[in-house]
């Protein structure tokens, strides 16, 4: 079963405007983690926020926030005032358990273009 | 110091070669890991060595023989690979798990690998 599901292969965005990413997840775990991280065409993985299960608060970070809704299993990323460099491959991901080492697993990922 | 280094870059190979992946850290991180990634597809996880040991093998291959010399230097063994295991090969660290951090991987550049 898909634990991760990102269900737009393809976004575009016109500079300076906002953009959400959708994630939802599945998991049985009561402690979990879920991340996004950022794939350029160049290929490095940049992570870019964390939420955590039991975070009371969405995160943030910068140009980046993440949309925790719990009870609706859904973690999507909200990028605002876009910019051309954020044209790249963003992939949600979900760590289940609290030890060293835990699993990550990926969302099928979402590409951004980013339009003048 | 927040890099994960990766070598070589690129890496080309026939099928009856022997090659290694090499990465390194120098941030302490207990937890090492190494991803396969196709094209428009999302990392898959091969390897997890949590210190020092490995502690995760996803049914990879005999063909890919992962090594974790010491806490700062992963390895990834190529030894008669098949075309079809072409990809980018990326590597990530961690820190020990502590209840409430993020607890993210930090990824390395990748190795583009092509077995001929």
């Amino acid at each position: 079963a898909q634990k991760i599901t990102q269900t737009q292969p393809g976004m575009f965005v016109q500079e300076k405007e906002a953009v959400t990413l959708d994630c939802t997840y599945d998991t049985s775990d009561p402690s979990y983690g879920l991340f996004w991280y950022k794939q350029p065409s160049s290929g490095e993985m940049i992570f870019l926020i964390y939420q955590g299960s039991y975070d009371q608060q969405n995160a943030t970070e910068g140009r980046y926030s993440l949309n925790f809704q719990k009870a609706r299993k859904s973690a999507n990323l909200v990028i605002s005032a876009s910019q051309l460099g954020d044209s790249a491959m963003y992939f949600c991901a979900m760590r289940e358990g609290e030890t060293s080492g835990s699993r990550l697993t990926f969302g099928e990922g979402t590409q951004l273009t980013v339009n003048p | 110091d927040t890099e994960v280094t990766q070598t070589p870059k690129h890496l080309v190979m026939g099928m009856t070669n022997k090659k290694s992946l090499k990465c390194e850290q120098h941030m302490g991180h207990r937890a090492m890991y190494w991803y396969k990634q196709k094209a428009k597809k999302p990392p898959e996880l091969m390897f997890v060595y949590s210190y020092e040991k490995l502690s995760i093998n996803e049914s990879v291959p005999s063909r890919f023989s992962p090594e974790c010399p010491n806490s700062s230097l992963l390895n990834l063994h190529l030894h008669a690979l098949q075309p079809e295991d072409s990809a980018l090969y990326l590597c990530a660290s961690s820190q020990e798990f502590v209840a409430g951090d993020a607890y993210e991987q930090y990824f390395g550049p990748g190795t583009r690998l092509t077995v001929t």
